[in-house]
C-alpha cells in the first residue's frame, strides 16, 4: 500500500499567519496516463471531512483562495495564506492513483 | 444540493454482521462516472478507506479487511450498503459514505460500536 506521510503532525499558528503542510508518499503518484490523483481534506472538530484540493492544486467548490495546493510524484504541499479561525481542525491527504486509497495520518492545526 | 446519510445499528455484538446504509440525493448511480464510497474513523484516530462503487456496479475493496467486505446499490431509491462480517471491537468507529468525486460530499456520519 502507498503510505503517505504528514508532517508536521501538530501545527500552531496565529491569525493571518501563513502556514505549509507537508505529504509525502512512499512512491509516486503520477500515472501512466499523466495523472495525479492527491486530494486534501479538512475535518473540523465534530464534522466530517470536507474537500479542500482536488488533483493536487485545484480548489474544491466554495474552498476559500487561501487554500492552495501544490507538488509532484512523492512531494505535496497545502499551503494556508493567512490563518483564519475557521481553519482549525485536521487536514489529510489522500491518495487514489493507486489501489487501495490511502489517506495520511493528519496535520493538526492549532489557532495560538 | 448533493446530500448523504449514514443509517446503522449503532451497536453490535463481536461476530455479526455490520449492515450500513447511505441514503443520498442530489445525484444518481446511475449516471456515467458516479461512484460512492465508504470510509471510516476510530475515536479520535485516522481516517480508512474501506470501498467504493460505481455506477456500471464495478467494485473495489480495501483488501486490508480481506473478504469481510460486501458493497452494494439500489440505484432506483438512491442508496449504497455495506456489509462487514464477523465484526469485532477493531470495527468500532464512525462510517462515512461520500460520493466518490473523489469525495468532495460526505455524510454525517454514524457511530458503530461493537461491543459484548
Amino acid at each position: 500500500d502507498v503510505v503517505l506521510t504528514q508532517t508536521p503532525s501538530t501545527l500552531s499558528a496565529t491569525i493571518g499567519q501563513s502556514v505549509s503542510i507537508s505529504c509525502r508518499s512512499s512512491q509516486s503518484l503520477l500515472d501512466s496516463a499523466g495523472n495525479t490523483y492527491l486530494y486534501w481534506y479538512l475535518q473540523r472538530p465534530g464534522q466530517s471531512p470536507q474537500l479542500l484540493i482536488y488533483l493536487v492544486s485545484n480548489l474544491g467548490s466554495g474552498v476559500p483562495n487561501r487554500f492552495s495546493g501544490s507538488g509532484s510524484g512523492t512531494d505535496f504541499t497545502l499551503k494556508i495564506s493567512g490563518v483564519e479561525a475557521e481553519d482549525l481542525g485536521v487536514y489529510y491527504c489522500m491518495q487514489a492513483t493507486h489501489a487501495p486509497l490511502t489517506f495520511g495520518s493528519g496535520t493538526k492545526l492549532e489557532i495560538k | 444540493q448533493v446530500t448523504l446519510k449514514e443509517s446503522g445499528p449503532g451497536i453490535l455484538q463481536p461476530s455479526q454482521t455490520l449492515s450500513l446504509t447511505c441514503t443520498f440525493s442530489g445525484f444518481s448511480l446511475s449516471t456515467y462516472g458516479m461512484g460512492v464510497g465508504w470510509i471510516r474513523q476510530p475515536s479520535g484516530k485516522g481516517l480508512e478507506w474501506l470501498a467504493n462503487i460505481w455506477w456500471d456496479d464495478d467494485k473495489y475493496y480495501n483488501p486490508s479487511l480481506k473478504n469481510r467486505l460486501t458493497i452494494s446499490k439500489d440505484t432506483s431509491n438512491n442508496q449504497a450498503f455495506l456489509k462487514i462480517t464477523n465484526v469485532d471491537t477493531a470495527d468500532t468507529a464512525t462510517y462515512y459514505c461520500a460520493r466518490f468525486g473523489p469525495f468532495d460530499y460526505w455524510g454525517q456520519g454514524v457511530m458503530v460500536t461493537v461491543s459484548s
